[in-house]
């Protein structure tokens, strides 16, 4: 299993500029996630899906949208892309159940926005 | 507002020192608290706790959940350089949606 995999794992945006973060897990999860680390600060939700065709909002979700059309994809969509969404994503996924609270993340990327 | 702190938020120790990271956590619904380790990529699970399980140890890493004090502590001991990595600690909430709140992070350094 690859896990939880993300592409890509650099970017540059210039002000302005849209772009999709792919996320994608083979472990069947149904829940999934996207996060946003600051430097020297946690993770903040960004959305959420806990399964196919349903999304919501987490901590942070302006700028940001979100698709879930299958259970293995949960794109995260940049929209007018601003400074202030210059940091690292993390997107994660977990399986439900008695154990439902752990999360799988993966590897990250990296964006900056000048 | 749900919030979790954790502290400190920097430690620098020498190896073979023992540590003691600290998570207190004010949220409604709590189903239970989760340890990742941080080093310069994806988070890694460590723990998780829950009002069945309130202690968990892993060869030089243990935990304890203090339910009456709403904390956690994340206790390793005999640190190795290896350790050095941001210490996250999250609250997980009953309902169905899975979701955690993540505290600062403890950022750990371990010189030889």
């Amino acid at each position: 299993n690859a896990g939880v995999t993300q592409t890509p794992k650099f970017r540059i945006l210039k002000i302005g500029q849209s772009m999709t973060l792919q996320c994608t897990q083979d472990m069947n999860h149904n829940y999934m996630y996207w996060y946003r680390q600051d430097p020297g600060m946690g993770l903040k939700l960004i959305y959420y899906s806990v399964g196919a065709g349903i999304t919501d909002k987490g901590e942070v979700p302006n700028g940001y949208n979100v698709s879930r059309s299958t259970t293995e994809d949960f794109p995260l969509r940049l929209e007018l892309a601003a400074p202030s969404q210059t940091s690292v994503y993390f997107c994660a996924s977990s399986y439900g159940g008695v154990s439902y609270n752990e999360q799988f993340f993966g590897p990250g990327t990296r964006l900056t926005v000048l | 507002e749900d919030k979790v702190v954790q502290s400190p938020l920097s430690l620098v120790v020498h190896e073979g020192d023992t540590v003691t990271l600290n998570c207190s956590y004010e949220v409604t619904n709590f189903r239970s608290l989760l340890w990742y380790k941080q080093e310069k990529k994806a988070p890694t699970f460590l723990f998780m706790l829950t009002s069945s399980g309130i202690e968990k140890k892993s060869g030089r890493l243990s935990s304890i959940l203090d339910k009456k004090e709403l904390s956690s502590i994340l206790n390793i001991t005999a640190t190795q350089t290896g350790d050095s990595a941001i210490y996250l600690c999250a609250v997980g909430f009953s309902g169905n949606t899975g979701k955690l709140i993540f505290g600062q992070g403890t950022t750990l350094q371990v010189k030889p």
